[in-house]
């Protein structure tokens, strides 16, 4: 069965420092990747996909992932932070008709 | 601008009341979906529809029950066989058809019971 783990519960990052939010996924084939994030109270946006080709791809608001395959991950990064990234990450997996999701990370930015 | 609509943003429920949340989607996508999101848990699917007239359980659907009558609209509603309703509801839609569309979704309608 596919599944999606996103090892960190939470993570802390001081603004204007790197980071980089962990996803494994379990699936057969090459898998469609997205990232979506939420704020409190609202629903989730989209921040980038994989599809195919390019193993590093670009989203919005400056972050952008990589696909590897050989670890079966496609990890998040930003090269810099700002107070309004804090906000919930999902990382999911689309195989059919099926999404399947993480438990998501929670992102604090301290000043 | 086109979007998905859930209504109302916030519900409360009392014991042994069925309660309905709206979705409505002006992008002109096939599929819809609703999940529930508790803390720590992510998301889990409900429900979900590729075409109107036509749905399919998710992993959680007892206790609840949706139509799709119009493509457009894919109502949840809440059934008093819910033991635990607390929860935020997020509603979902995609293209179907081609794999890897993403989905989008609405602001979620967040219940309580009274």
């Amino acid at each position: 069965a596919q599944s999606v783990t996103q090892p960190d519960i939470h993570i802390t990052v001081s603004e204007g420092a790197s980071l980089e939010l962990r996803c494994n996924y379990s699936y057969g084939a090459t898998p469609y990747l997205f990232w979506y994030v939420q704020s409190p109270g609202q629903g989730l946006q989209l921040l980038l996909k994989y599809f195919s080709g390019d193993t590093l791809v670009q989203g919005i608001k400056g972050f952008e992932a990589e696909f590897k395959r050989s670890q079966s991950s496609f990890n998040l990064r930003k090269p810099s932070v700002h107070w309004s990234d804090a906000a919930e990450y999902f990382c999911a997996v689309n195989t059919g008709n099926q999404f399947y999701f993480g438990t998501g990370t929670s992102l604090t930015v301290i000043p | 601008d086109g979007g998905i609509t859930q209504s109302p943003k916030y519900l409360f429920r009392k014991e042994g009341q069925n309660v309905t949340l709206s979705c409505e989607q002006n992008l002109n996508h096939d599929a819809m979906y609703w999940y529930r999101q508790d803390p720590g848990q992510g998301l889990r699917l409900i429900y979900y529809s590729q075409i109107v007239n036509d749905f399919q359980k998710g992993d959680i659907a007892e206790g609840y029950s949706v139509s799709r009558e119009k493509k457009e609209s894919f109502p949840l509603t809440v059934t008093s066989a819910q033991k635990n309703p607390t929860a935020f509801y997020l509603c979902a839609s995609r293209w179907a058809g081609q794999e890897g569309q993403p989905q989008h979704f609405g602001d979620g309608t967040r219940l309580s019971i009274l």
